[in-house]
């Protein structure tokens, strides 16, 4: 079946230092790829996402690019703030009987000190 | 435009009890996914309601069961519960034919003793 493999953190950065996120994927097809982000106590928001080979998903300063050669979808941002600490989960999208459903990887907390 | 609810917030319930979780999609929405998250995991597929019928299913047992109301709305009935039942349980919604796109509730916390 489908799954979704992401570095485990914590991951603890400085302010303004570069973030790097491993994910990468086992997938029948070529499935749309997410970032969901989790602040304590909320629930999941859709951070980017990517529907196809080479597209790159991006939002508030984070990159991702769908690498099918890798099966690969890493999420990167340049410089982290404080306001970025959070749980991002990696997932992707598999179509079935109709409608889609999601599968996430384990998520990789981030904590990010002034 | 209100999203996605869920209620109650927080839960505890003990051992061999039932529980009803409860769900209202974002306003246009017609179908509503539920997911598990264990302390420390991703979120987990436990089934979608579309059209008041169950569309798919995760490897849940059939403890967990739902239901979807004519308004959209939904509930996830837990019986006989378990220690390992414990887990934030998110509720998303989405429109059927609108691709993968899921908006998801701030969950029900469910403490199981």
């Amino acid at each position: 079946g489908d799954s979704v493999t992401q570095m485990e953190g914590p991951v603890t950065l400085s302010e303004e230092a570069f973030l790097t996120i491993n994910c990468t994927y086992t997938a029948t097809g070529y499935p749309s790829l997410f970032w969901y982000v989790q602040y304590p106590g909320e629930g999941l928001q859709l951070l980017l996402k990517a529907t196809k080979a080479d597209d790159k998903g991006s939002n508030k300063g984070f990159e991702a690019t769908y690498r099918k050669e890798t099966t690969s979808f890493h999420l990167e941002k340049g410089s982290v703030q404080v306001s970025d600490s959070a749980v991002y989960f990696c997932a992707l999208a598999s179509y079935e009987a109709g409608s889609y459903q999601l599968t996430f990887g384990k998520g990789t907390k981030l904590s990010v000190i002034p | 435009d209100a999203g996605v609810t869920q209620s109650p917030t927080h839960l505890i319930k003990t051992r061999g009890q039932q529980v009803t979780l409860r769900c209202s999609p974002k306003s246009g929405h017609d179908t509503v996914s539920w997911y598990q998250q264990a302390l420390g995991q991703g979120p987990q597929f436990i089934f979608q309601y579309y059209e008041e019928e169950e569309r798919q299913r995760g490897n849940f047992p059939d403890r967990f069961s739902g239901h979807q109301f004519p308004n959209y709305s939904s509930e996830l009935n837990v019986n006989a519960l378990l220690l390992g039942d414990s887990a934030l349980y998110l509720c998303a919604s989405s429109l059927q034919g609108g691709g993968e796109k899921l908006f998801f509730g701030s969950g029900t916390q469910l403490s199981v003793l």
